[in-house]
């Protein structure tokens, strides 16, 4: 059974580092061949595709956000994190940590951890 | 504003059958499968539907969906009070290289 949990700071200085971690139980995410992935939910805009990282840590991200993002694996083998620098008030979201098993056909976003509020305010 | 149209609010009472829907375009619903997922208050979205029509595992065979051309649709029969909650579609967008994801329909069941 997989099993997603999200974990990190709630509050973020404009400016600063938000930096998430994402527990997996269940498996290492070097074995199989599934896309570790990061997906936030603004108040108002709604679900917004942040990036993800293939077993063998290859990464792609939301053109949108890339020059910000960086989704990479932990050295446990059972975690994965993302990095966004330079946030502002726009990056205010609900963050979640997902897997799938396709780039863009597979069968979809099949699990999901129960998110994180995140807030970035002075 | 979304590139996948979803009209904000659904309703129905129970027993009922509703429709939703998803319109996008060729670059994205037109070439690209079609996901559906539920969102019940203050939980992560859930997986319902996956590559235009088939059930993600455990999901009751109430839920069905289908795609044609551009748009695409999310259809529950036999509607039930546990229903009530948000419906995203999504789908890969060729153009842009990125998902997306549509704003939400917002079924309530009276």
């Amino acid at each position: 059974q997989v099993q997603l949990q999200e974990s990190g700071p709630r509050l973020v200085r404009p400016s600063q580092t938000l930096s998430l971690t994402c527990t997996v139980s269940g498996g290492p995410i070097t074995s199989g061949t599934y896309y570790w992935t990061w997906i936030r939910q603004h108040p108002v805009k709604g679900l917004e595709w942040i990036g993800y990282m293939y077993s063998d840590g290859d990464t792609y991200y939301n053109p949108s956000l890339k020059s910000r993002s960086v989704i990479s694996p932990d050295s446990s083998e059972r975690k994965f994190s993302l990095t966004l620098t330079s946030v502002t008030a726009a990056d205010t979201a609900v963050y979640y940590c997902a897997r799938s098993n396709g780039a863009t056909s597979g069968r979809g976003f099949q699990y999901w951890g129960p998110g994180i509020p995140v807030t970035v305010s002075s | 504003q979304s590139l996948l149209t979803q009209p904000p609010s659904a309703s129905g009472t129970p027993g009922q059958t509703v429709t939703m829907s998803c319109s996008g375009s060729t670059s994205n619903i037109g070439e690209n499968f079609v996901y559906w997922y539920q969102q019940l208050p203050g939980a992560a979205p859930k997986l319902l539907i996956y590559r235009n029509y088939y059930r993600h595992s455990e999901v009751p065979d109430r839920f069905s969906a289908s795609k044609s051309g551009t748009s695409a649709s999310l259809t529950i029969n036999g509607l039930r009070f546990e229903d009530e909650a948000d419906y995203f579609c999504a789908t890969w967008d060729d153009g842009l290289r990125n998902w997306l994801f549509g704003g939400g329909t917002r079924l309530t069941v009276l």
